[in-house]
C-alpha cells in the first residue's frame, strides 16, 4: 500500500517546454487535488477532482490542465512552462464523505 | 474568496514551554479549519482538525479552539520538544459534502530551543 505517490521528485525545465507532474494513490479515494507551494507562503489550491471524468478549477489554475481518466491517476499538465511555475507541487487526497486530506511526498519543479 | 491570515511568522520556545499560534480568516459560512506540520523537505502532515460545529479539540500535547464569532483559531502545543520544530499550516475550507478546498495561511515556523 503506496499512498500517494509523486513523479518525478525533481524536475527542471526551461522556459516554453511542457511536461506532465504525476500523482497516483492506491487508497480508492474518490477526491484529488494539486496544490503549489512557493517559498514564504502557504500551499495553493490550482486543479481538483471529486472523481473521475470531473475536474474543476482551484484559485491559481492559469498555465495548468488536468485530467482523471482514472480513480487512481490525476496527472497535471505545464502545456508552455514559465520561471513563475518554480514551486513545490503536492497532490492530495480525500475520501468521499470525509474531510481530511492527504498530501503525496511533492514534486520539486524549477523553471529556467 | 476565503483569506487567512497567521501569525506568529516565527516562534522559538523552549522545550517544555507552550507554544500558541493564531489564525483569522474571513469567510464566516468556513466550516472546516485543519491544522498541517511540515518538516523541512517534506510533505505537509495533517495533525489535528476542527469543525465549525466543535470549540475545541485535543489530542494529548495538541489542542485547537475555534472563535466562530471572532472568526479565528488557534493551535497550542504544550511541553513542546525538539521534534515540533516545523512549519505550522493553518487552513480553512467550506465543506459541503464535496472535495475540501483549502486556503492556507502563510506558515509559522517553530522552534523548539533546548
Amino acid at each position: 500500500n503506496a499512498g500517494v505517490t509523486q513523479t518525478p521528485k525533481f524536475q527542471v525545465l526551461k522556459t516554453g517546454q511542457s511536461m506532465t507532474l504525476q500523482c497516483a494513490q492506491d487508497m480508492n479515494h474518490e477526491y484529488m487535488s494539486w496544490y503549489r507551494q512557493d517559498p514564504g507562503m502557504g500551499l495553493r489550491l490550482i486543479h481538483y477532482s471529486v472523481g473521475a471524468g470531473i475536474t474543476d478549477q482551484g484559485e491559481v489554475p492559469n498555465g495548468y490542465n488536468v485530467s482523471r481518466s482514472t480513480t487512481e491517476d490525476f496527472p497535471l499538465r505545464l502545456l508552455s512552462a514559465a520561471p513563475s511555475q518554480t514551486s513545490v507541487y503536492f497532490c492530495a487526497t480525500q475520501r468521499e464523505g470525509q474531510w481530511e486530506q492527504y498530501f503525496g511526498p511533492g514534486t520539486r519543479l524549477t523553471v529556467t | 474568496g476565503e483569506n487567512v491570515e497567521q501569525h506568529p511568522s516565527t516562534l522559538s520556545v523552549q522545550e517544555g514551554d507552550s507554544a500558541v499560534i493564531k489564525c483569522t480568516y474571513s469567510d464566516s459560512a468556513s466550516n472546516y479549519f485543519p491544522w498541517y506540520k511540515q518538516e523541512l523537505g517534506k510533505r505537509p502532515q495533517l495533525i489535528i482538525d476542527i469543525r465549525s460545529n466543535v470549540g475545541e479539540k485535543k489530542d494529548q500535547r495538541i489542542a485547537v479552539t475555534l472563535n466562530k464569532t471572532a472568526k479565528h483559531f488557534s493551535l497550542h502545543i504544550t511541553e513542546t520538544q525538539p521534534e515540533d520544530s516545523a512549519v505550522y499550516f493553518c487552513a480553512v475550507a467550506l465543506n459541503t459534502g464535496t472535495a475540501s478546498k483549502l486556503t492556507f495561511g502563510t506558515g509559522t515556523r517553530l522552534q523548539v530551543t533546548l
